[in-house]
């Protein structure tokens, strides 16, 4: 049961215009979603985040939309840079016994290219 | 502040050997997660320890497990490995509710 979703494997955009990378969740637990931005052989690198009980966060060139309704999030980025072409996941997590946001369930991830 | 640090970066095991990875976490931060991440099934959680107990658990098999020290460090380790079970381990250091912060991982391949 795949509780968070990003339905497209790959994306392809050019140099100066916008990426949106889209992601949808079926757990009406989550109450904080993320995104991380990750390169071969290295580790997830966090980009921006936001909770439920907003529907917009924008850090820079990027901005997160949260639709609670419809389950869905989006990260967009304005302009889109050749450097920004890596894998993007988009993860959730819920308060676990009322403690811990320690687990993460990710997304199974975006391949983002900017060409130049 | 130093980053999440794993080690090893790369091992090599054959089928029914034990492995140990050891991460340490950015000074400060209490809590550390696992995490498993293959082609097919993508990342998955682990577990999580906190103040040396652990707080959360993924669904993986008893052979993988993990304990964590009295100084944050954490060590996970996978018992009579199986190939399936190669894959890049992460670790995350988190020193609030929100945030987590990723060292580089250790590749592990199975033979």
């Amino acid at each position: 049961d795949q509780q968070v979703k990003q339905n497209s494997p790959s994306l392809s955009v050019q140099e100066g215009r916008i990426s949106i990378l889209n992601c949808d969740y079926t757990n009406s637990m989550f109450d904080y979603f993320l995104w991380y931005k990750k390169y071969p052989a290295e580790g997830p690198t966090f980009l921006i985040s936001i909770s439920s009980i907003k529907d917009k966060n924008e850090d820079g060139r990027f901005t997160v939309f949260l639709n609670k309704s419809a389950k869905h999030l989006s990260l967009h980025i304005v302009p889109s840079q050749p450097g920004d072409s890596a894998v993007y996941f988009c993860a959730a997590s819920a308060r676990a016994g009322g403690t811990s946001y320690g687990k993460l369930t990710f997304g199974q991830g975006t391949i983002l290219t900017v060409h130049p | 502040k130093a980053g999440v640090t794993q080690t090893p970066r790369y091992l090599i095991k054959t089928r029914g050997q034990q492995v140990t990875l050891s991460c340490s976490p950015i000074s400060g931060h209490r809590s550390v997660s696992w995490y498993q991440q293959t082609p097919g099934q993508g990342l998955q959680f682990l577990f999580e320890y906190f103040s040396e107990t652990q707080r959360n658990k993924g669904n993986f098999p008893g052979r993988f497990s993990g304990r964590q020290f009295s100084n944050s460090r954490s060590e996970m380790n996978v018992s009579t490995l199986e190939l399936g079970d190669s894959a890049l381990y992460l670790c995350a250091s988190s020193g609030s509710p929100h945030e987590q912060f990723f060292g580089p991982g250790t590749r592990l391949t199975v033979l």
